[in-house]
């Protein structure tokens, strides 16, 4: 079956235009996260989203990072006036409930670059 | 405030030998452990997990270790094959959080 699909793959832009990033996770999957990985980096959690429950949008760095999900499936990662320091590679991931054991599968993310 | 700590940011080993990747974590509450493994341009994937509840865990050349007294696990590579090399990020759970460490380069030496 298809893994989690990201796009675009590749994004570059100037400073301060919005960009949207999407994610369409495994059918089926109820929980989606979003993950950044600045050049040599970790993943930095953004924002998670399970079933119809409120997401944990905890790891958003400001308030110009927002995320939607239409029910249990594509999920959009919205970055409006872009800096410089956005550059990075944004991962989603998806798991069937997101319990604590479940391991999440991840997409190829989108490399994007503001110039 | 790092709760997942990788302190090597990078491991060479000559193929045939073992690898030995460290993590160690802060908070006592995490109840699953996850290693995963990520080639260039890719998304991670899924390698192995142990409970907080056991000590060891093995899956064909794969092994990881949980010392939950040291707050410390470690993934055993044995033998080690030049497709091993990657990035390995360490991860922890607890309910639905999952904090991920900053990864080790493991290199594969011919």
């Amino acid at each position: 079956g298809a893994g989690v699909s990201q796009s675009p793959s590749n994004k570059v832009t100037e400073k301060g235009k919005d960009v949207e990033l999407r994610c369409d996770p495994i059918s089926g999957h109820t929980a989606l996260y979003w993950y950044r990985q600045r050049l040599g980096q970790g993943l930095e959690f953004l924002i998670y989203f399970q079933g119809n429950s409120a997401p944990d949008k905890s790891g958003l760095p400001s308030d110009r990072f927002s995320a939607e999900r239409t029910g249990e499936s594509v999920s959009t990662l919205t970055i409006q006036r872009t800096q410089q320091e956005d550059s990075a590679v944004y991962l989603c991931a998806s798991s069937w409930t997101g319990a604590s054991n479940q391991p999440q599968h991840f997409g190829d993310g989108t490399r994007l670059s503001i110039l | 405030d790092q709760q997942v700590k990788q302190n090597s940011p990078s491991l060479s080993v000559q193929e045939g030998r073992i690898s030995i990747l460290n993590c160690d974590y802060t908070n006592s509450m995490f109840d699953y452990f996850l290693w995963y493994k990520k080639y260039p341009a890719e998304g991670p994937t899924f390698l192995i997990s142990i409970s907080s509840i056991k000590d060891k865990n093995e899956d064909g050349r794969f092994t990881v270790f949980l010392n939950k007294s040291a707050k410390h696990l470690s993934l055993h590579i044995v033998p080690s094959q030049p497709g091993d090399s990657a990035v390995y990020f360490c991860a922890a759970s607890a309910y639905d959080k999952i904090i991920f460490g900053k990864g080790t380069r493991l290199h594969i030496l011919p």
